[in-house]
């Protein structure tokens, strides 16, 4: 298995709304992240999971809340978002922290989320 | 602050035409990726290059890295409209966390 799976793909919620994305990969991957993807920019960084374990979370309000409860799954919990948090939201994956060695980062289909 | 621009950001072409894109990074780096997407998809890994004076080659499309320069180029060889998508450069900040830091993204539209 050599992909990273995310699900929903497409989600829509009220700005009352608690919801979660879910992002799976089975590669033996220790490192996983979350960018955020605003239409026509390019990706930015959210958090970083390094074995399990929050390394980088790039000043990312607090109605997103990351969670990694094994080394193959990886939360996003969404909690009184803005319509401006829509966006499209990657998960990514890696050998290890540092850079993947010659594998590069694994990035998942995304979930589209729109904010109402 | 790191800042990795590529240029240009829209580039129409037409079919069979060669072309380059640039993406300078301002801080040292060995670690330099490549990326396609297409409208509404996720992101497709075209080229990782790892080292300074890396060079690979994938069908019409080519990637280099001099990381003295801290430049790195896409070559588009004979275009065709299949082509035609948003490619992203994004440089492994690295250490002990990983970060990829990514360019603009050059918009290529390949018309026949």
């Amino acid at each position: 298995d050599t992909e990273v799976t995310q699900t929903p793909k497409h989600l829509v919620m009220g700005m009352t709304n608690k919801k979660s994305l879910k992002c799976e990969q089975h590669m033996g991957h220790r490192a996983m992240y979350w960018y955020k993807q605003k239409a026509k920019k390019p990706p930015e960084l959210m958090f970083v999971y390094s074995y399990e374990k929050l390394s980088i979370n790039e000043s990312v309000p607090s109605r997103f809340s990351p969670e990694c409860p094994n080394s193959s799954l990886l939360n996003l919990h969404l909690h009184a978002l803005q319509p401006e948090d829509s966006a499209l939201y990657l998960c990514a994956s890696s050998q290890d922290p540092q850079g993947a060695q010659d594998y590069g980062y694994t990035f998942g289909s995304g979930t589209r989320l729109t904010v109402v | 602050e790191l800042k990795v621009e590529q240029n240009p950001l829209f580039l129409s072409m037409q079919e069979g035409k060669n072309y380059t894109i640039y993406c300078n990074y301002s801080t040292t780096s060995d670690r330099l990726y490549w990326y396609r997407q297409d409208p509404g998809k996720s992101l497709e890994s075209l080229f990782v290059l790892l080292s300074n004076g890396a060079v690979k080659q994938e069908g019409r499309l080519m990637a280099s890295l001099d990381t003295k320069a801290r430049l790195s180029t896409l070559h588009i060889t004979a275009a065709v409209h299949d082509l035609s998508a948003t490619y992203f450069c994004a440089v492994d900040v690295g250490g002990s966390q990983g970060n990829l830091i990514f360019g603009k993204g050059t918009k290529l539209s390949v018309k026949p």
